[in-house]
């Protein structure tokens, strides 16, 4: 199955400060990438498919980038709701796997 | 809106199974899988299965082959996830989201299910 690593594990930021975050795949899937936002208690929200596009209501200030192996994640401007745990998942390859995730939170 | 609805918390036994729901409104059942995914403390995500609510294909994860089921009611839009033989290693928070097929990603997930084993 492939493996997605996400880096950093932890990033610590401040509100109004860019977040970019990364997930790497071992092997290509293509444009087959999603981003997932999860808050403690909730249920996770789909951010980004197919590696660049938003999902239904998303604000502009999340944006997905790559292809292949190499995927980011670039959320302009933070805001307090923002800090989170995000995540990569790939469906290029059965079965689907997800990234261990990338905590965002307070510098 | 669209939602998944789970239901509650369960602390079961070792050896033990769970059956977790999962209720879908405001959209059409049919026109969508379930998956079902789960999360151990301080683990990530695992994807353990899709089913086809229309005609009840199923597509189970390796590691779930054999302890767990999937099934559905259409006349009340649930989903239904069974998993056999728990032991401490299946404590987690079960989640249903809504998916295309078995490749996709999801549109939308449940609340999440806690489910403790322990004895």
């Amino acid at each position: 199955e492939i493996v997605l690593t996400q880096s950093p594990a932890t990033l610590s930021l401040s509100p109004g400060e860019r977040a970019t975050l990364s997930c790497r795949a071992s092997q290509s899937v293509r444009y087959s990438l999603a981003w997932y936002q999860h808050k403690p208690g909730q249920a996770p929200r789909l951010l980004i498919h197919d590696a660049s596009i938003r999902a239904t209501g998303v604000p502009a200030k999340f944006s997905g980038s790559g292809s292949g192996t190499d995927f980011t994640l670039t959320i302009n401007s933070l805001e307090p709701e923002d800090f989170a745990v995000y995540y990569c998942q790939q469906r290029a390859n059965w079965p689907v796997t997800f990234g261990p995730g990338t905590k965002v939170d307070f510098k | 809106q669209a939602q998944l609805i789970q239901s509650g918390t369960e602390v079961k036994k070792p050896g033990a199974s769970v059956k977790v729901s999962c209720e879908a409104s405001g959209y059409t059942f049919a026109r969508y899988g379930i998956s079902w995914m789960r999360q151990a403390p301080g683990q990530g995500l695992e994807w353990m299965g899709w089913m086809n609510v229309i005609n009840g294909d199923t597509k189970f994860g390796q590691k779930f082959q054999g302890r767990v089921t999937m099934s559905k009611d259409i006349s009340t839009n649930t989903a239904y996830m069974e998993l056999r033989s728990l032991s401490s290693g299946d404590t987690a928070i079960y989640y249903c989201a809504r998916s295309i097929d078995y490749t996709s990603d999801f549109d939308l997930w449940g609340q999440g299910t806690l489910v403790t084993v322990s004895s």
